[in-house]
């Protein structure tokens, strides 16, 4: 199946400081990508879906000035958090749809830890 | 929006075929219905998509009734590796672009 990749896989940062992940489809492009949130012991919760050349679509209750989406080209969706919390800290996965179908595959996840 | 209802956990051995059930009752005319697995601290990852009746693929079976209100994820002689959560997805957000995930099943396989 396609693959999805991020980077980094974990980050750890003070309190006050922005992080950038980034989310690469590797073999497809994806004029759509999708960013979630997930939480210990707990499901995925969508937060955006990145648009290609265009603004990002948050989920209700998502801060779109804490985070900052940016998909400047059809294979590279990044996630900015910005001014991280220790509450920020969580599991965010990236998603894409690619072939067949437009079947929905997700990265490996970023650890973030705000210190 | 589609939901899904599948059993919070369910336990097996070694080599059974272990049987996940997920309930869809208002599943729409254009839904898939796709499962995925996922490990801890990894993303989930794609096992098997269908319309109706019957798919498989080199992992797992997906069963559907002709009433396509629930499906039936098929996982054929687990092993220890096959502890994991299995979600049942068909739901998405109100674009109809994304999966929106409910709380899955978490299997756990002991020897």
């Amino acid at each position: 199946g396609a693959v999805v990749s991020q980077h980094p896989s974990r980050v750890i940062c003070k309190s006050g400081t922005s992080v950038k992940i980034e989310c690469r489809s590797l073999d497809f492009q994806a004029t759509t990508m999708f960013w979630y949130r997930q939480f210990p012991k707990q499901s995925l919760m969508l937060m955006a879906t990145s648009n290609e050349g265009s603004k990002a679509t948050y989920e209700q209750g998502v801060e779109k000035d804490k985070f900052l989406i940016n998909h400047a080209s059809l294979t590279l969706s990044t996630l900015t958090v910005t001014s991280a919390h220790p509450e920020d800290s969580s599991f965010y996965i990236c998603s894409a749809r690619g072939p067949p179908r437009e079947t929905q595959y997700f990265g490996p996840g970023t650890r973030l830890l705000v210190l | 929006l589609a939901k899904t209802t599948q059993p919070i956990s369910m336990d097996s051995y070694e080599g059974q075929e272990v049987n996940i059930t997920c309930s869809h009752n208002n599943i729409a005319t254009n839904d898939y219905i796709t499962w995925y697995q996922q490990f801890p601290s990894q993303g989930p990852r794609f096992i098997i998509q269908g319309y109706k009746t019957k798919v498989t693929n080199e992992v797992a079976s997906l069963f559907i009734p002709a009433d396509r209100k629930s499906s039936t994820l098929s996982l054929p002689r687990v092993s220890l590796s096959d502890t994991a959560v299995y979600y049942c997805l068909v739901a998405v957000n109100q674009a109809g672009t994304a999966l929106i995930f409910g709380k899955g099943t978490t299997l756990s396989v002991s020897s």
